[in-house]
C-alpha cells in the first residue's frame, strides 16, 4: 500500500516568509509525528498527534512553528517568519496507534531559507 | 534525561566484511529500541526493533541486533556487507509509554568494493 507522503519535496524560501509543509500519513494510522533533521542538531522530535489532538508539542522550537491535523489524516506544519536556522529536512511519520508501534517515515521536505 | 550515543560518526568496510555499529542509551528503564537506515535523499526505513523477549533480534536485509541490558547497548551487526548497505544508520529509543523517538547522531557507512 501507499506509504507516508510529504509535499513539497523541496522548498526554497526567503527569510521572513511563511511556509507550509504537508504530510499525508498511511491510511488508518491514528498517530502522526513531525521530526526535523539538521546538520547541527541531528534528528529532533517536534510534535505528536493522536487523531486531531496534539498532546505533545514539546519539541516545537519556537512559537513561529505550529501544526495542525484535520480529519485524523493530513497534517500541515507551518513555519512563520522563517529564519536561516530553520533550514533542515522535515520528516513526518505515522503509526497505527501509539506506543509499541513502529513509526513509518515519509521521504521528508528539504527546506532552505535564504 | 534520555539520550542515545552512536560513538562512530563514519565507518568504512570492505564489501563482504562483517559490520558492527555501536549504540548506547541512557534511560532509567529498558526502552523500546530501534535501528533505522537512511539512504541518500530517502526517508528512514526500519531495520529492526526490540520491545521485549529474546535479546537477539533479526531484521531486514540480513541485519541483527543484540540488546545487552548490563551495557545499555543495542549494537547492530551484519556478517557480510554488500555495497548497497552504504547509507546512514540511526539508533533510536522510545521510552516506555513513548510518543516520540530519541535518535542518536547516526553512523555513516561507506563500503569499499
Amino acid at each position: 500500500g501507499a506509504g507516508v507522503s510529504q509535499s513539497p519535496s523541496n522548498k526554497v524560501t526567503e527569510k521572513g516568509k511563511d511556509v507550509e509543509l504537508r504530510c499525508d500519513p498511511i491510511s488508518g494510522h491514528t498517530a502522526l509525528y513531525w521530526y526535523r533533521q539538521s546538520l547541527g542538531q541531528g534528528l529532533e522530535f517536534l510534535i505528536y498527534f493522536q487523531g486531531n489532538s496534539a498532546p505533545d508539542k514539546s519539541g516545537l522550537p519556537s512559537d513561529r512553528f505550529s501544526a495542525e491535523r484535520t480529519g485524523g489524516s493530513v497534517s500541515t506544519l507551518t513555519i512563520q517568519r522563517t529564519q536561516q536556522e530553520d533550514s533542515a529536512v522535515y520528516l513526518c511519520a505515522s503509526s497505527p496507534l501509539t506506543s509499541l508501534e513502529t513509526q513509518y517515515f515519509g521521504p521528508g521536505t528539504r527546506l532552505l531559507v535564504l | 534525561a534520555q539520550s542515545v550515543t552512536q560513538p562512530d560518526i563514519h565507518i568504512t568496510v570492505s564489501e563482504g566484511a562483517s559490520l558492527e555499529l555501536r549504540c548506547n542509551y541512557s534511560y532509567g528503564a529498558t526502552p523500546y529500541l530501534f535501528w533505522y537506515v537512511q539512504s541518500p535523499g530517502q526517508g528512514l526505513q526500519l531495520l529492526l526493533k526490540y520491545f521485549s523477549g529474546d535479546t537477539l533480534v533479526q531484521g531486514i536485509k540480513g541485519f541483527e541486533a543484540e540488546f545487552k541490558r548490563s551495557q545499555s547497548s543495542f549494537n547492530l551487526r551484519k556478517p557480510s556487507v554488500h555495497w548497497s548497505d552504504a547509507a546512514e544508520y540511526f539508533c533510536a529509543v522510545g521510552p516506555f509509554g513513548y510518543n516520540k523517538l530519541i535518535f542518536g547522531a547516526g553512523t555513516r557507512l561507506a563500503v569499499h568494493p
